[in-house]
């Protein structure tokens, strides 16, 4: 099983700030297939990024993705009041599926 | 627009059972494979069951094998999720989701869940 690791734990920002997200894998994620999601409170998840690097349909492009083998990262260029919230990471190149444990973006 | 809603949540007593419903709307349903997550308070998610397009296939998480059936009806245009013998480990979000392209497990859209809560 893949573990997946986010950093940092808790992200503090400030609106216009640019923000980075790492998501470090045990082993290599097949063919670069990781998912980057957005959770509110109160809401499911809302997928961002896929196959590392694609932005999902009308996400806006202040969100990026990047990374290949171990090493993935998240960038929101700069932050807007709706973007504080927790995101995930998730692999799906191999069975099972995992989820990171989360950073959580909070306004400082 | 695509949306995916959850319902049938409830408390329960450890052993008894519970029907949980996810309806869709804004696109072709019989489409796509759909899977339930969850999420136990504080937590992460974890992957519960999916079911293929025409409902053939079907896999669960050893979690809930045996005691979680998953089924659909592609001409109401809804998933269901039956649980039985819960577990107070099995209290949870429940969250249904589609499989956006097939083969490839990242999921879209997510609705917004249903609570599940397994207590004596």
């Amino acid at each position: 099983e893949i573990v997946l690791t986010q950093s940092p734990g808790t992200l503090s920002l400030s609106p216009g700030e640019r923000g980075t997200l790492s998501c470090r894998a045990s082993q290599s994620v097949s063919r670069s297939y990781l998912a980057w999601y957005q959770q509110k409170p109160g809401q499911g998840p809302r997928l961002l990024i896929y196959d590392a690097s694609s932005r999902a349909t009308g996400i806006p492009d202040r969100f990026s993705g990047s990374g290949s083998g171990t090493d993935f990262t998240l960038t929101i260029s700069r932050l807007e009041p709706e973007d504080f919230a927790v995101y995930y990471c998730q692999q799906y190149g191999s069975s099972p599926l995992t989820f990171g444990g989360g950073t959580k973006v909070e306004i400082k | 627009q695509v949306q995916l809603v959850e319902s049938g949540g409830g408390v329960v007593q450890p052993g008894w059972s519970l029907t949980l419903s996810c309806e869709a709307s804004g696109f072709t349903f019989s489409d796509y494979s759909i899977h339930w997550f969850r999420q136990a308070p504080g937590k992460g998610l974890e992957w519960v069951t999916l079911i293929s397009s025409d409902g053939n296939t079907r896999y669960y998480a050893d979690s809930v094998k045996g005691r979680f059936t998953i089924s659909r009806d592609n001409s109401a245009n809804t998933l269901y999720l039956q649980m039985k013998s819960l577990r107070p480990e099995d209290t949870a979000v429940y969250y249904c989701t589609r499989e956006l392209v097939t083969g490839k497990w990242f999921f879209d859209p997510w609705g917004r869940g249903t609570l599940v809560i397994v207590s004596s």
